[in-house]
């Protein structure tokens, strides 16, 4: 089955400076990669997603990049605000897998 | 419109009790998922369902069960507690055809003593 690998665990960041998570997956197959920011005491909530035909994609402060090649895809969040502060996951699914397979999480901590 | 509503929120359980944790969605998704939080453990899968009547595993179903008599309603059953399933629960759902936009429940904080 899939697999998926998210580093770093923990990130500290000077608020107004970029923050980058990577994470690798070992299915070539999976095509669909979305990215959920997790706040203190709530279920994790999709911020941005990326399929397998795109290389990039970009929502306001945050965009996410794909390497197909290379098996690994990355979140970028610039001009970081201390409301960015929350655990990040990404995942990877096949289509007409329905089965999201989850990344470990990074704590991302904003200093002001 | 609720979303998909988890409870209780939090539970202590001794070893050995049954229990059941409910999730309602209100959004007539067809797809729903238990996943079980553990610290730097991200999100397991343990079980899911693609429709009322049909549900199946997922990476760690065991000492866990599941129904689906309803497209709403998908509780999770454990039957024998023991302290291997101190986790936080997550439920979510998404409609079918629709890549990974799961919506997430609140979850609930489960503590076996």
């Amino acid at each position: 089955g899939e697999n998926v690998e998210q580093h770093p665990s923990t990130l500290s960041v000077q608020e107004g400076d970029s923050a980058v998570i990577k994470c690798t997956y070992s299915d070539s197959a999976s095509n669909y990669f979305p990215w959920y920011k997790q706040e203190l005491g709530k279920g994790p909530q999709l911020i941005i997603d990326i399929r397998s035909n795109v290389g990039e994609k970009k929502d306001q402060r945050i965009a996410v990049t794909l390497n197909k090649t290379a098996k690994h895809f990355s979140l970028h969040i610039t001009e970081t605000q201390p409301e960015d502060s929350a655990v990040y996951f990404c995942a990877a699914s096949f289509f007409g897998n329905e089965k999201l397979t989850f990344g470990t999480g990074t704590r991302l901590t904003i200093i002001p | 419109n609720a979303g998909v509503t988890q409870t209780p929120k939090f539970r202590i359980l001794k070893i050995g009790q049954s229990m059941t944790l409910q999730c309602t969605q209100d959004m007539n998704h067809n797809y729903m998922y238990w996943y079980r939080q553990d610290p730097g453990m991200g999100l397991k899968l343990i079980y899911y369902s693609v429709g009322a009547g049909i549900t199946d595993k997922g990476e760690v179903p065991n000492g866990y069960n599941v129904s689906r008599s309803t497209t709403e309603d998908f509780p999770l059953r454990l039957e024998l507690a023991a302290p291997s399933q101190t986790s936080v629960y997550f439920c979510a759902s998404t409609p079918r055809g629709e890549r990974g936009g799961y919506t997430f429940g609140s979850g609930t904080r489960l503590t076996v003593v």
